[in-house]
């Protein structure tokens, strides 16, 4: 089956410091890749992807690779604010639109 | 009105109650999904639906009952549920054609059962 992993939270880190949350996947065929965003209070929000291997999908300053040969999807911040205090998702879709598998989501607080 | 919709986006019942959450999306999409979130616990993915069809019911209890009108709204009809049942219900829509198949979530309606 298909299963997505995320590195265990929460993660604190002060502002302007660098960012990774990791996120490898397992999928049988070939997916693509997400990253959403979950403000408090609010539903998930899509914050980039990637549909093919060496893909990057960036937004608001972060990015993430789409790495076949590691099955990774790693998140990265060059500098994190205050206001990206959110719970991340990586997820995967593949096989049709009802496929979709999410991780367990990394709350990360940025403190000032 | 744009996006996904939710409401309410706050409800407490009592055990025996019967009560109904409502989807609405404007972006055109085919597919609607009822999600289950509750704290410490992996994104539980409850029903899909696809132009009214469902195609996917995962192994929910019947005290959720889903419908789908058309392809714009969704609801989940909820009855006799148990405290276990309290979490934030988030509605989704995508395409249900193409390459990628993002999806996208309304805000979530907060749901207390005492």
């Amino acid at each position: 089956g298909n299963s997505v992993t995320q590195m265990e939270g929460p993660v604190t880190l002060s502002e302007e410091a660098f960012l990774t949350i990791n996120c490898t996947y397992t999928a049988t065929g070939y997916p693509s890749l997400f990253w959403y965003v979950q403000y408090p209070g609010e539903g998930l929000q899509l914050l980039l992807k990637a549909t093919k291997a060496d893909d990057k999908g960036s937004n608001k300053g972060f990015e993430a690779t789409y790495r076949k040969e590691t099955t990774s999807f790693h998140l990265e911040k060059g500098s994190v604010q205050v206001s990206d205090s959110a719970v991340y998702f990586c997820a995967l879709s593949v096989g049709g639109y009802q496929k979709v598998t999410f991780g367990t989501g990394t709350k990360l607080q940025v403190i000032p | 009105e744009t996006g996904v919709t939710q409401t309410p986006r706050h409800l407490v019942m009592g055990m025996t109650n019967k009560k109904s959450l409502k989807c609405e999306q404007h972006l055109g999409h085919n597919a609607m999904y009822w999600y289950k979130q509750s704290a410490k616990k992996p994104l539980e993915l409850m029903f899909v639906y696809n132009f009214k069809e469902q195609t996917e019911n995962n192994s929910v209890p019947s005290r959720f009952s889903p419908e789908c009108p058309n392809s714009s709204h969704l609801f989940l009809h909820l009855h006799t549920l148990q405290p276990e049942d309290s979490a934030l219900y988030l509605c989704a829509s995508s395409q249900d054609t193409g390459s990628s198949y993002e999806q996208y979530f309304g805000p979530g309606t907060r749901l207390t059962v005492t």
